[in-house]
């Protein structure tokens, strides 16, 4: 099956800094990426959808001067976390989605945590 | 997109058969059920998908009554490492649109 990465699969940062965590689609093309977070013992939020040379489009209270993203390729898309705050500490996840005739697949990657300090 | 009603959570035994049961009373006629696994600290896994009656693989069945709003997992004989977050989602064709994840069951296997 399509195997997607992620990287760092964890970071600790300090209040303040930024964050960027990478997203790869290792043997396929995704034209459209996805990214959710976790809380503990809560369910995957959907954050923004990061389509191949366009902008992202960000769910209805994700704030997207804060949680940039970006999709310069077809097998990479990047989120970043500028200025994080301990209430930006979470599981944040990626998921990608195949291209024609498989554009119905998505695959998730294996996640990563962050904590700020 | 539809939205889906689990149980919060459920216990079993190794080797008993678990049926976790989703409503969907709204799904569309064109929609697929799907069900994903997520471990502690990993990302979702897909297990089935289906569209009605029955659907089997080498992890589990997926049954869909004649209406469509309801649809059951059933696992096997599950062990410990069964224990997970299942989540069904209701999704259109070809699942080209974003996935909205509910609650989800939290199933814990005990020894």
């Amino acid at each position: 099956g399509a195997v997607v990465s992620q990287h760092p699969s964890w970071v600790i940062c300090k209040s303040g800094t930024s964050v960027k965590i990478e997203c790869r689609s290792l043997d396929f093309q995704a034209t459209t990426m996805f990214w959710y977070r976790q809380f503990p013992k809560q369910s995957l939020m959907l954050m923004a959808t990061s389509n191949e040379g366009s902008k992202a489009t960000y769910e209805q209270g994700v704030e997207k001067d804060k949680f940039l993203i970006n999709h310069a390729s077809l097998t990479l898309s990047t989120l970043t976390v500028t200025s994080a705050h301990p209430e930006d500490s979470s599981f944040y996840i990626c998921s990608a989605r195949g291209q024609a005739p498989r554009a119905y697949e998505q695959y998730f990657g294996p996640g990563t945590r962050l904590t700020v300090t | 997109l539809a939205k889906t009603t689990q149980p919060i959570s459920m216990d079993s035994y190794e080797g008993q058969e678990v049926n976790i049961t989703c409503s969907h009373n709204n799904i569309a006629t064109n929609d697929y059920i799907t069900w994903y696994q997520q471990f502690p600290s990993q990302g979702p896994r897909f297990i089935i998908q289906g569209y009605k009656t029955k659907v089997t693989n080498e992890v589990a069945s997926l049954f869909i009554p004649a209406d469509r709003k309801s649809s059951t997992l059933s696992l096997p004989r599950v062990s410990l490492s069964d224990t997970a977050v299942y989540y069904c989602l209701v999704v259109p064709p070809y699942n080209t649109d974003k996935l909205i994840f509910g609650t989800g069951t939290r199933l814990q296997v005990f020894p």
